[in-house]
């Protein structure tokens, strides 16, 4: 039974390259959140999609970042034009449609961002 | 909305035991505490609804008490495994109840 995959695990970029991160929720799980950990701090909570659906974005920056949970595949955090300011671990938790708040959130192992 | 958490960090001998509180400046309708080991993912330990329940299993318990706005995490008869930074995170109401607000942690070291 796997649990939420991250890949890559880690990513280096250039500034103003794009950066892509996917996140496989566990099996059965059809909610998926993005969080965004910078070092010695706390989560950062961005967005919650489920499948084709944006739930909550109001963590995510409004420009530059966009995120995606489609049909089939997996959840995709986009960073256009990376800055050094992305530097950071992006964690993906996910959780099953309980139908009722608030869900058990098991995060994956997240990716590491570095930006040159 | 950020809850604070305390100690910042702590240090212990296997055996001791350890509290770890969390605040919020909001009203608190659910507690989730999460261990995170460096470098990897927040482990799930459990999470607390309004209503001021008490929960545990094994020699790691919590309490949830809504009035104080404050949840704390007890760890009793620590072992070397329990070291790690703890999190809480808060949710709220309706759409907001998924979107955690996460502390800024507390970094446990048990020591033998």
């Amino acid at each position: 039974n796997a649990g939420v995959m991250q890949n890559p695990r880690h990513l280096v970029r250039r500034r103003g390259q794009e950066a892509r991160l996917r996140c496989s929720p566990m099996k059965g799980h059809s909610h998926v959140y993005w969080y965004r950990q910078l070092p010695e701090e706390g989560l950062k909570f961005m967005v919650y999609l489920q499948k084709e659906n944006i739930i909550d974005e109001s963590g995510m920056p409004k420009e530059r970042f966009s995120a995606e949970f489609p049909k089939e595949g997996p959840s995709i955090l986009r960073i256009q034009q990376v800055v050094r300011g992305d530097s950071a671990a992006y964690f993906c938790a996910s959780s099953p449609p309980s139908g009722r708040a608030p869900d058990t959130q098991y995060f994956g192992p997240g990716t590491r961002l570095t930006v040159l | 909305q950020q809850p604070v958490q305390s100690p910042q960090a702590v240090i212990l001998r296997e055996g001791e035991d350890a509290v770890i509180n969390c605040s919020s400046s909001k009203a608190l309708y659910s507690v989730h505490w999460y261990r995170q080991k460096h470098g990897e993912a927040p482990i799930f330990l459990m999470i607390l609804l309004k209503g001021g329940e008490q929960k545990g299993h094994d020699k790691i318990s919590a309490s949830f008490n809504e009035k104080k706005q404050q949840s704390s995490l007890y760890l009793t008869a620590s072992q070397l495994s329990y070291s790690g930074t703890y999190f809480c995170g808060t949710g709220g109401t309706g759409t907001g109840a998924n979107n955690l607000f996460f502390g800024t942690g507390t970094r446990l070291t048990v020591i033998p």
